[in-house]
């Protein structure tokens, strides 16, 4: 069964830690998105990559980084965590292609809770 | 930008009552997802509409494509209770990437 997995269900973090939120799929897509879930404000997108080593900026990158060293592994780093941050954050991959072909599914992680204090 | 805006936020419905939440972007789509989360999951990947004017049915869930494919809707036929959950649509913007509405919670009372 095609994984995407995410390292951490739940976490809780204090204000101005540093933070890592890792994500590792099987499914050798190229593509890999960072998005955070608020309610009422839907998904939103933080980072994505379209290959390694490769990062573009979403709609809220501010606070965030991420880092793509490997094509399988997407790492969502909070550089000094802080209140507002607090949110569901769902990783997600898909493959790169047309979409007439499907290839531009998204299969989700279970997301990580963070909580910071 | 484009964004794609989703009605309604909130749906209380009983049992074996029919549920529709409605899809709307300012520009023309040249596709559209829809995703289901159910409580305490991840959104999963329900279907996608590509052309013009189209319906997809999958057991009870309708799905359409608007002619002008500026909007789509998701129709429940007689819910049930495993059909709670929050439904998403999502429509693309550059690349790979989607813009995703702000989600349909759907409740279903026994």
């Amino acid at each position: 069964d095609v994984k995407v997995t995410q390292s951490s269900r739940y976490l809780v973090k204090r204000t101005g830690e540093k933070v890592f939120l890792e994500c590792v799929q099987d499914m050798d897509h190229e593509n890999m998105f960072w998005y955070r879930q608020d309610p009422g404000l839907g998904l939103r997108l933080i980072y994505f990559s379209y290959d390694v080593k490769m990062k573009e900026k979403g709609d809220i990158p501010e606070g965030y980084s991420v880092s793509r060293e490997k094509k399988e592994r997407f790492s969502l780093i909070l550089e000094s965590a802080s209140t507002n941050q607090t949110s569901m954050y769902l990783c997600a991959s898909s493959l790169q292609g047309r979409y007439e072909s499907g290839a531009n599914v998204l299969t989700f992680g279970a997301g990580s809770r963070l909580t910071v204090l | 930008g484009q964004q794609v805006m989703q009605i309604p936020q909130y749906q209380h419905v009983q049992e074996g009552e029919d549920f529709t939440t409605y899809c709307n972007s300012s520009t023309t789509l040249s596709n559209i997802q829809w995703y289901k989360q159910r409580p305490g999951g991840h959104p999963v990947f329900l279907i996608q509409l590509v052309k013009s004017g189209e319906v997809k049915k999958q057991k009870r869930l309708t799905f359409q494509f608007g002619e002008a494919k500026k909007n789509s809707s998701l129709h429940i036929t007689a819910t049930q209770t495993t059909d709670v959950g929050t439904y998403f649509c999502a429509g693309p913007r550059t690349g790979n990437q989607f813009y995703f509405g702000t989600g349909t919670s759907l409740t279903v009372i026994p």
